[in-house]
């Protein structure tokens, strides 16, 4: 009854440094998503994933990298961590079109 | 901006109280979907809207989608301190054959007891 799993729950970087945010889902869900979440902004598409093997830019790419690893994880990369990028970050998945998406707990992220 | 806006972007009200929180699109919607976030958590899922003129509840939710399918509102009757959080409404996009969800600004609800 997993659903959608992220880890770490919290991380604190300093700025320069790199990590990777690890995401799976145990649904057999073709899409999935990085989102951001900044007050007052709600959540803005970092990068999306159709299809394993296919993923492609949202709204707020710059900064960070996404793999599809296999159908099951999307991990998504900050190279160079800035502070512009402390925020809580999202995972989801969904089936198809038309049906809701599934989110995971949440990553927060703080760059100082 | 974002091509889903909410509004009002931050409510409180006194347990009770009857709310509407609203969702406008830039572009038609195909399917509505309303989540609530309590505090420090991840996303729930309320309610999917795909029609225009559809009307779900669960429990005291009601929410709407317009009949030209570019604005949708959340409406909760006599509302509970458990109806805190923040509440977001997301919709599909198409693009280049493969479909996304984007998500408005967020309504942040306190509800004083």
């Amino acid at each position: 009854n997993a659903g959608v799993t992220q880890t770490p729950k919290f991380q604190v970087l300093k700025t320069g440094q790199s990590m990777t945010l690890q995401c799976a889902q145990d649904m057999n869900h073709n899409s999935m998503y990085w989102y951001r979440q900044d007050p007052g902004m709600g959540l803005r598409l970092i990068y999306y994933s159709a299809s394993e093997g296919t993923t492609d830019k949202g709204e707020v790419p710059n900064g960070y990298n996404v793999s599809r690893l296999n159908k099951r994880e999307f991990s998504l990369r900050l190279e160079s961590a800035a502070p512009s990028q402390t925020s809580v970050y999202f995972c989801a998945s969904s089936d198809t079109l038309n049906t809701e998406a599934f989110f995971g707990q949440g990553t927060r992220l703080t760059v100082v | 901006s974002q091509e889903l806006e909410q509004s009002p972007q931050s409510l409180i009200v006194q347990e009770g109280k009857n709310l509407t929180i609203n969702c406008t699109s830039s572009k038609t919607l195909y399917g509505l979907y309303w989540y609530k976030q309590k505090y420090g958590e991840g996303l729930i899922f309320l309610m999917m809207l795909q029609k225009g003129g559809e009307e779900k509840s669960h429990e005291k939710i009601t929410a709407k989608l317009d009949e030209k399918k570019q604005q949708s509102s959340l409406h909760i009757t006599a509302s509970q301190p458990s109806h805190a959080g923040i509440y977001l409404c997301g919709a599909d996009r198409t693009t280049s054959g493969t479909y996304k969800y984007i998500f408005g600004t967020g309504t942040r609800l306190k509800v004083l007891a």
